[in-house]
C-alpha cells in the first residue's frame, strides 16, 4: 500500500451528521495536509498539521495526528449538501525533499 | 490576485504525437508541483521546483517525459511520443515555499486518442 492512504473510500451520510475519514502513512514526516477536490471547484486546500502538533481546528474542520500510529484524521461536523467532494491527505516524507504523496481519497457524499 | 492558472484546458492528441502543457504559479511562490490524475484515482507527484535548486525528478513516470520552469515563474511539462496511457488530468500546484499549503490550477485534460 502507498503512502497516505484514506479509509473510508466511500461515506455517504446525512447532511447534519458528522463524517470522519482517516489517513495512514507509512515514514515519518514534515507536515499532513488535506485537501478537497470536486468537479466544480478543483483541489482546495483544507488545513496543515505539522508533526509537532496534535490537533487543529478549522471552522467545522478538525484534524488529528497521532505520529506513533502514522495516522491522521479529519473530522467535518454538521455536514452540509456542499460538503460532498473527494478528500485527499497529502504528506511529504522527512527525508530532505517536499514531495508530497497523495493517498487515493475518500469520497463524501451528503444527502439532503 | 490571481491564482494558478494552466493551459490548455482540454487537449486532445493522436499517439506519437508530443503535447507542452503550460503551468503560470501565483507571483511569489518559489516551489512549483506537477501531479498526473488518472480518472477515479489520487494524484501521482511528477515533479516539483525550488526556487533556483536542482529539480525533483523523481516522479516522471519514462524520459519521454521532462518538465522546465523559467527562474520562479511559468513551467512547462512536455510529454513526448505520448502514449494512450498519459491520458489524464495534469495538475500543477504552486506554494509560497516548501512544506507549505499548495495552490492548484484547473488542470490540463490530456486525452492521447
Amino acid at each position: 500500500s502507498q503512502q497516505g492512504e484514506e479509509d473510508p473510500q466511500a461515506l455517504s451520510i446525512q447532511e447534519g451528521e458528522n463524517a470522519t475519514m482517516n489517513c495512514s502513512y507509512k515514514t515519518s514526516i514534515n507536515n499532513l495536509q488535506w485537501y478537497r477536490q470536486n468537479s466544480g471547484r478543483g483541489l482546495v486546500h483544507l488545513i496543515l498539521i505539522r508533526s509537532n502538533e496534535r490537533e487543529k481546528h478549522s471552522g467545522r474542520l478538525r484534524v488529528t495526528l497521532d505520529t506513533s500510529k502514522k495516522s491522521s484524521s479529519l473530522l467535518i461536523t454538521a455536514s452540509r449538501a456542499a460538503d460532498t467532494a473527494s478528500y485527499f491527505c497529502a504528506t511529504d516524507p522527512s527525508s530532505g525533499t517536499y514531495k508530497y504523496i497523495f493517498g487515493t481519497g475518500t469520497r463524501l457524499k451528503v444527502l439532503a | 490576485g490571481a491564482g494558478v492558472s494552466q493551459s490548455p484546458s482540454n487537449k486532445v492528441t493522436e499517439k506519437g504525437k508530443d503535447v507542452e502543457l503550460r503551468c503560470d504559479p501565483i507571483s511569489g511562490h518559489t516551489a512549483l508541483y506537477w501531479y498526473r490524475q488518472r480518472l477515479g484515482q489520487g494524484l501521482e507527484f511528477l515533479i516539483y521546483f525550488q526556487g533556483n535548486s536542482a529539480p525533483d525528478k523523481s516522479g516522471l513516470p519514462s524520459d519521454r517525459f521532462s518538465a522546465e520552469r523559467t527562474g520562479e515563474s511559468v513551467s512547462t511539462l512536455t510529454i513526448q511520443r505520448t502514449q494512450q496511457e498519459d491520458s489524464a488530468v495534469y495538475l500543477c500546484a504552486s506554494s509560497l515555499a516548501e512544506g507549505y499549503e499548495q495552490y492548484f490550477g484547473p488542470g490540463t485534460r490530456l486525452t492521447v486518442t
